[in-house]
């Protein structure tokens, strides 16, 4: 069983729907969470960590639920430029280390 | 404020080969993760760099080894290169490598082997 597991996709969307994308952990001594945005062929980017009471930044919330090792991604009012694959990311318990461990990704394409 | 670079963008090697991959953390910054990451698939740990000694290592063959200099900086070096070795060469930096500690990472490497 992977580590992060997320459902590939890919999500086809109109402009301005909402989007969700689920993600699930299998270590539950896991201690940070976050989604990262990844544009074809560039570097993933942070687009938030992911906080147990819950976040929002804009037409994006995320979900944390410790009990179910669970982690959501909600997008509303989807744009064109929102079009990228999502990264599901945990670090790794033990250790110094930040070492993060990611899922594979969710292919997001909004559609005009 | 220069974020993480990497060098080369591009490389082709064949099988067999040895390949050096390098890093320049973002200003201020101590500590070098590295990452490879195959078509289709999410990036995975190769090891981590601090204070110029290897903090931990994921599940990569010794052909994989590294190095940190006092500057921060950062190789990847890869041995007796492998088809399989195609991939996107991520590096990210932080400042101290503890668990919320944020990573940025720079552009990448594109490795192709023939």
């Amino acid at each position: 069983r992977k580590e992060v597991e997320q459902d590939p996709g890919p999500f086809n969307v109109p402009e301005g729907a909402t989007v969700a994308f689920n993600c699930t952990y299998s270590n539950s001594a896991s201690q940070s969470f976050f989604w990262y945005r990844q544009d074809c062929r560039k570097e993933p980017k942070l687009l938030m960590s992911v906080y147990s009471s819950g976040n929002e930044d804009g037409r994006f919330t995320a979900q944390l639920n410790r009990a179910s090792q669970y982690i959501s991604l909600l997008i509303r009012d989807s744009k064109l430029s929102d079009s990228a694959t999502y990264l599901c990311v945990v670090t790794a318990y033990g250790g110094a280390t930040n070492k993060l461990i990611f899922g594979t990704g969710t292919l997001l394409a909004v559609q005009p | 404020d220069a974020g993480v670079t990497q060098s080369p963008t591009h490389l082709i090697k064949t099988r067999g080969q040895q390949v050096t991959l390098r890093c320049s953390p973002k200003s201020g910054h101590d500590t070098v993760s590295w990452y490879q990451q195959a078509l289709g698939q999410g990036p995975q740990f190769i090891f981590q760099y601090y204070e110029e000694e290897e903090r931990q290592r994921g599940n990569f063959p010794d052909r994989f080894s590294g190095h940190q200099f006092p500057n921060y900086s950062s190789e990847l070096n890869v041995n007796a290169l492998l088809l399989g070795d195609s991939a996107l060469y991520l590096c990210a930096s932080s400042l101290g490598g503890q668990p919320t500690d944020t990573q940025y990472f720079g552009p990448g490497t594109r490795l192709t082997v023939l």
